[in-house]
């Protein structure tokens, strides 16, 4: 079975830091493009970032740049999202996503999500 | 990185069709042909519906289809179902391999 598991996410103070990983199975991994797509609580869906297949090339929405990083670790079929200086404004459930489309996202597998609490 | 706009909300009775709109720019909807549309439940992750415009995944319902004018994308449902009550959510790329969502459109089936 296709599948993506998200773990990681909790509750943690402004100005912390917190990882995300993303276990994906059943696919090739390392034939894809990955990302992170976030929902704040009764809000939209927001792209996060995203990571080419050999990890060579990274790209982040603006309100995450120099405060996030994406990996990938293709041996452990994992995918991660380093967060550093969060903010309330990140406070989400954050999905791990498998793009079809080479980077242009059209996202056909989703995880379930981990929710990021970011409260004093 | 401007969010695509979509109405909040959109209904229609069963067996209806509806049409949600997706307005973007000629950055990102208007200079590309690949635009997503996803359906999300509540508490559930988001599916994808349509790619590259117009293209199903397999095991979508043909009900469903994608079209784009410009810099406005849409998504149609015909035949309505009480089970396609949901969000919808639309997609593009905005170049440099980034993305940006619509808003969301809160679908309901009376």
């Amino acid at each position: 079975e296709v599948q993506l598991v998200e773990s990681g996410g909790g509750l943690v103070q402004p100005g912390g830091s917190l990882r995300l990983s993303c276990a994906a199975s059943g696919f090739t991994f390392s034939s894809y493009w990955m990302s992170w797509v976030r929902q704040a609580p009764g809000k939209g869906l927001e792209w996060v970032a995203n990571i080419k297949q050999d990890g060579s090339e990274k790209y982040y929405v603006d309100s995450v740049k120099g405060r996030f990083t994406i990996s990938r670790d293709n041996a452990k079929n994992s995918l991660y999202l380093q967060m550093n200086s969060l903010r309330a404004e990140d406070t989400a459930v954050y999905y791990c996503a498998r793009d079809r489309a080479g980077g242009a996202g059209a996202f056909d597998i989703w995880g379930q999500g981990t929710m990021v609490t970011v409260s004093s | 990185q401007s969010a695509l706009t979509q109405p909040a909300s959109v209904s229609g009775s069963p067996g209806q069709s509806i049409t949600i709109s997706c307005t973007g720019t000629s950055s990102d909807v208007g200079s590309y042909n690949l635009v997503s549309w996803y359906q999300q439940h509540p508490g559930k992750a988001p599916k994808l519906m349509i790619y590259e415009v117009s293209k199903r995944p397999s095991g979508v319902s043909n009900r469903f289809s994608g079209s784009k004018s410009g810099n406005t994308a849409s998504l149609t449902i015909s035949g309505l179902q009480a089970e396609d009550e949901a969000d919808y959510y639309c997609c593009s790329y905005a170049g440099s391999s980034t993305s940006v969502f619509g808003g969301g459109t809160k679908l309901t089936v009376l």
